[in-house]
């Protein structure tokens, strides 16, 4: 079985400056895919990028990009010029490649609030 | 392509009555899946359909827990004699096979807030 560990239950930051949010994980695969999820006070849960495992570039999606560490299982989200809207709870997952379903890990977040 | 929908969005509940929640997922997806998320943790799995076959389910799916995918298409969990226990947000997802890569790998509703007073 899978373990995600998000140890940074909450964090702030003054606008426009960058924060990092660390998550660790735990697993035997070998070929897996890892996210960052938003989830705002709407409550919908949002993508906010993925890496697959097999890829050693990190992903990077406009003001976010990620630490892919696969040997140390981290996989950190960095968050630049930190915007009013990047307030929400942030989730890291995990999802196992070729599982035959879509079936998503969930660290147990880190609220990140952004102070004007 | 209106995303994933749940009713209702609020259920406040007096203990040991029954609930049912609903789900319609995007659709011309055929995957369907329930998570309950508790106070200061992430969603976890409860179970998931392939159109109206339920292949999987958590150990957290305890027999007072039901969970219905009739026509492939929506679906419903119903929680008998509830608990103080039981109250969280239960998100509902949809996915379409195979997973492109492309985007999310599950959309998520909004999801329905249970209180068990």
């Amino acid at each position: 079985a899978q373990t995600v560990t998000q140890s940074q239950p909450e964090m702030s930051v003054q606008e426009a400056e960058t924060v990092t949010l660390s998550c660790t994980y735990d697993t035997s695969e070998n070929n897996y895919y890892l996210f960052w999820y938003k989830q705002p006070p709407s409550r919908q849960m949002i993508l906010v990028i993925r890496q697959e495992a097999y890829k050693q570039q990190n992903a990077t999606e406009n003001r976010f990009s990620v630490n892919f560490q696969k040997a140390a299982k981290s996989f950190s989200l960095k968050i630049s010029d930190s915007q009013l809207g990047d307030t929400a709870m942030y989730f890291c997952a995990f999802m196992k490649h070729g599982g035959g379903n879509e079936k998503l890990t969930f660290g147990t977040g880190t609220r990140l609030t952004i102070i004007p | 392509d209106t995303g994933v929908s749940q009713d209702p969005r609020h259920k406040i509940t007096k203990r040991g009555q029954n609930v049912t929640f609903r789900c319609d997922p995007i659709s011309e997806h055929n995957r369907l899946y329930w998570y309950r998320q508790t106070l200061g943790q992430g969603p976890e799995f409860l179970t998931y359909f392939q159109n109206e076959a339920q292949l999987e389910k958590s150990r957290l799916l305890s027999d007072r827990f039901s969970a219905e995918r009739p026509k492939g298409s929506f679906s419903t969990l119903e929680i008998q004699r509830t608990e103080q226990g039981d109250s969280a947000m239960y998100l509902c997802a949809s996915s379409s096979t195979p997973w492109t890569g492309l985007s999310s790998p599950l959309h998520f509703g909004n999801g329905t807030r249970l209180t068990v007073t």
